[in-house]
């Protein structure tokens, strides 16, 4: 069965300092991947989602970035954190191919705290 | 733009009915809908694919119609664990990417 694993669960960061989240996704290939975010209290944003390995489609202008270097690997980095970064970052992955036809399958989430 | 939901929030009596609405400004080519409870993952409900269609999962279904480019999420004889905030989410006909709603949050009482 796949499974997706997000770390870490928890960080407390200060302004200034650098970031980096992972994501990866098992038992199976060349999933779509997204990185999504939730400020408290509010929905969900789209920050990046990838169809393949070295693609990464960025929806928000901001300081972080996205990376895949490996199939079933997403990462979330920023070199200098703000105090807007804070909330909840969620990885999901969908079905293989180019469109989503069922359902995104959430990581547990990692919450950032800026301080 | 993100698909708006409304209400924001319905507070519920265990038993009671509640409808959510998500309309779109963009055309509507599938329509997600999730769920979240405080502090975790949101969690897959159903996905409409068609116009028109209905689908359900136990007393929760939902509509979808096309040409308004809106859908309709019913909470039917309401649950104590159909409380948490619900999302519709929004997929384009011509790429990848799911655009959520704000959410709406349900609280149900006993």
């Amino acid at each position: 069965s796949q499974t997706i694993h997000q770390w870490p669960a928890t960080l407390v960061q200060p302004v200034g300092s650098p970031l980096s989240l992972e994501c990866t996704v098992e038992g199976t290939s060349n999933p779509n991947l997204y990185w999504y975010r939730q400020a408290a209290g509010r929905g969900l944003q789209l920050l990046f989602y990838s169809v393949g390995i070295g693609q990464i489609s960025s929806e928000v202008p901001q300081n972080l970035s996205a990376s895949r270097p490996q199939d079933r690997q997403f990462i979330l980095s920023s070199k200098k954190l703000l105090l807007s970064d804070s909330g909840f970052y969620l990885c999901a992955w969908s079905v293989i191919g180019g469109r989503i036809t069922g359902e995104l399958f959430f990581g547990e989430g990692s919450r950032l705290t800026v301080l | 733009q993100q698909p708006v939901q409304s209400p924001q929030a319905v507070i519920l009596r265990e038993g009671e009915d509640a409808v959510i609405n998500c309309s779109s400004s963009k055309a509507l080519y599938s329509v997600h809908w999730y769920r979240q409870k405080h502090g975790e993952a949101p969690v897959f409900l159903m996905i409409l694919l068609k116009g028109g269609e209905q689908k359900g999962h136990d007393k929760i279904s939902a509509s979808f119609n096309e040409k308004k480019q809106q859908s309709s999420l019913y909470l039917t004889a309401s649950q104590l664990s159909y409380s948490g905030t619900y999302f519709c989410g929004r997929l384009e006909a011509a790429g990848n990417k799911l655009t959520f709603g704000g959410g709406t949050r349900v609280l149900v009482k006993p």
